[in-house]
């Protein structure tokens, strides 16, 4: 087990930009999702795919956002044209079939300047 | 949708003491309620975690309680150690969605 691997770790951008970031699950989970995570706030959730189905989305997710896992493995989360309220800590975590706990990543911290 | 309330927001004791973080959460369909422990700049980890056809579950140091009735769940952290300090949080999944609500934390401080 090898963890939930995310990058990159950071990231710095200015406002306006299109920024990409990336999640390997661990290797048997087939379920990712993606959490936001703001300072002195609990992680909120974005969005949650099983295999490469994007099942769940939040409604904070504006059309600003879009997360991909075309092959059922990795996952992308794109954010276009940043704002400053994008400034985060953008969580990813996996988990295997059934009803599992789940396993986060390191995250990838974005700030927009 | 589900709503979970966290408290205390902070919470200092000394060595050895007992800790208690208490969560409400409004939907009577949530069905799991794990427990994370963040430390600064880390990755959040679960420590515990109950199902809702459990009223109590215990893990060494760490005990979770939930009430259905009233709607909320408990963790505490018995005997506690320096190495205990960090931000926990509650969770709760709705029956049938895979979405965690997650409160607003608790930064737990223990005193030598």
């Amino acid at each position: 087990d090898t963890g939930v691997s995310q990058n990159p770790r950071h990231k710095i951008t200015k406002r306006g930009q299109n920024v990409t970031f990336r999640c390997d699950p661990i290797s048997e989970h087939n379920r990712l999702y993606w959490y936001r995570q703001t300072l002195g706030q609990g992680p909120e959730f974005l969005t949650y795919f099983q295999n490469e189905a994007q099942l769940e989305k939040s409604r904070l997710l504006s059309d600003r956002f879009s997360a991909e896992r075309p092959k059922g493995s990795f996952s992308t989360l794109e954010i276009q044209r940043t704002e400053q309220g994008d400034s985060a800590m953008y969580l990813c975590a996996s988990s295997p079939p059934g009803d599992s706990p789940l396993h986060f990543g390191n995250g990838t911290r974005l700030t927009v300047t | 949708g589900e709503n979970v309330e966290q408290h205390p927001s902070t919470l200092s004791v000394q060595e050895g003491d007992s800790a208690v973080i208490k969560c409400t959460y409004s939907d009577s369909a949530s069905n799991y309620f794990p427990w994370y422990k963040q430390e600064l700049g880390k990755r959040p980890q679960l420590i515990i975690d109950i199902r809702s056809n459990v009223g109590e579950k215990k893990d060494q140091r760490i005990a979770v309680t939930l009430n259905k009735t009233a709607k909320h769940f408990s963790l505490h952290i018995t005997e506690t150690q320096p190495e205990d300090s960090a931000v926990y949080f509650c969770a709760a999944k709705l029956a049938g969605f895979q979405k965690l609500v997650f409160g607003t934390g608790t930064r737990l401080l223990v005193s030598p």
